[in-house]
């Protein structure tokens, strides 16, 4: 069965330095969202994206986060400075279909930001 | 504000015993509940979908009820197994917005 991958598994930073998340979706999927969980806490809702652009976003993704899909099959997801705070498991997920459908979630990431 | 509750409390129950868990909504009217399955360190895998015209949904093991009148979804696994150990994530959602708002998610204990 088609799996979202994500990369790295665990990525470790420094505050203030810039990461970049990779996700690729299922091959036929066109919606795609980044999801973040800090330890013990919900899964929250950061960006949607379709046909290259933002469909929306959350208070959270404010201007420190940015997405794009740079080659037509990874989306990233970039954080430019990171604080304390970004410390979390990103989820990248991704859907087909235009209507209500199951999102695919990936493995996720683990940021641990020092 | 939208609010989403679920038992912050594990629920822990004896394996063959039926698992219910609750997921309560408030100040919004959803066209749709989906529920996820979390593993810990892993991402929601999704389980079932309902919309707000059926009352009743049903997977294997699985059964879903939505009461809008009530605000309210009832997840039910009969026959537990262990392996069903989880937390069980709910996330209303809205025709006009296809992102997931999740609640807090209730864990799930099958003792074998």
């Amino acid at each position: 069965e088609p799996e979202v991958t994500q990369t790295p598994s665990h990525q470790v930073t420094q505050m203030g330095q810039e990461v970049i998340l990779r996700c690729v979706p299922i091959s036929n999927h066109l919606y795609f969202y980044w999801y973040r969980q800090i330890l013990g806490q919900k899964v929250e809702f950061l960006v949607s994206f379709y046909n290259n652009e933002i469909s929306e976003k959350s208070e959270i993704f404010d201007d420190q986060f940015s997405v794009e899909r740079p080659d037509g099959s990874n989306f990233t997801l970039k954080i430019r400075s990171t604080k304390l705070e970004d410390s979390a498991m990103y989820f990248c997920a991704t859907r087909t279909s235009g209507g209500v459908d199951t999102q695919y979630f990936g493995p996720g990431t683990r940021l641990t930001v020092l | 504000s939208q609010k989403i509750e679920q038992n912050s409390e594990a629920l822990n129950i004896q394996e063959g015993k039926t698992a219910t868990l609750t997921c309560n909504y408030t100040n919004y009217s959803p066209a749709y509940l989906q529920w996820y399955r979390q593993d810990p360190g892993r991402g929601p895998v999704f389980l079932l979908l309902i919309r707000e015209n059926e009352k009743e949904k049903r997977k294997e093991r699985l059964k879903v009820t939505f009461d809008t009148t009530l605000k309210q979804s009832l997840f039910h696994i009969t026959a537990s197994q262990p392996a069903d150990s989880a937390t069980y994530l709910c996330a209303p959602g809205m025709d006009s917005s296809y992102k997931l708002i999740f609640g807090s998610g209730t864990r799930l204990l099958v003792r074998p």
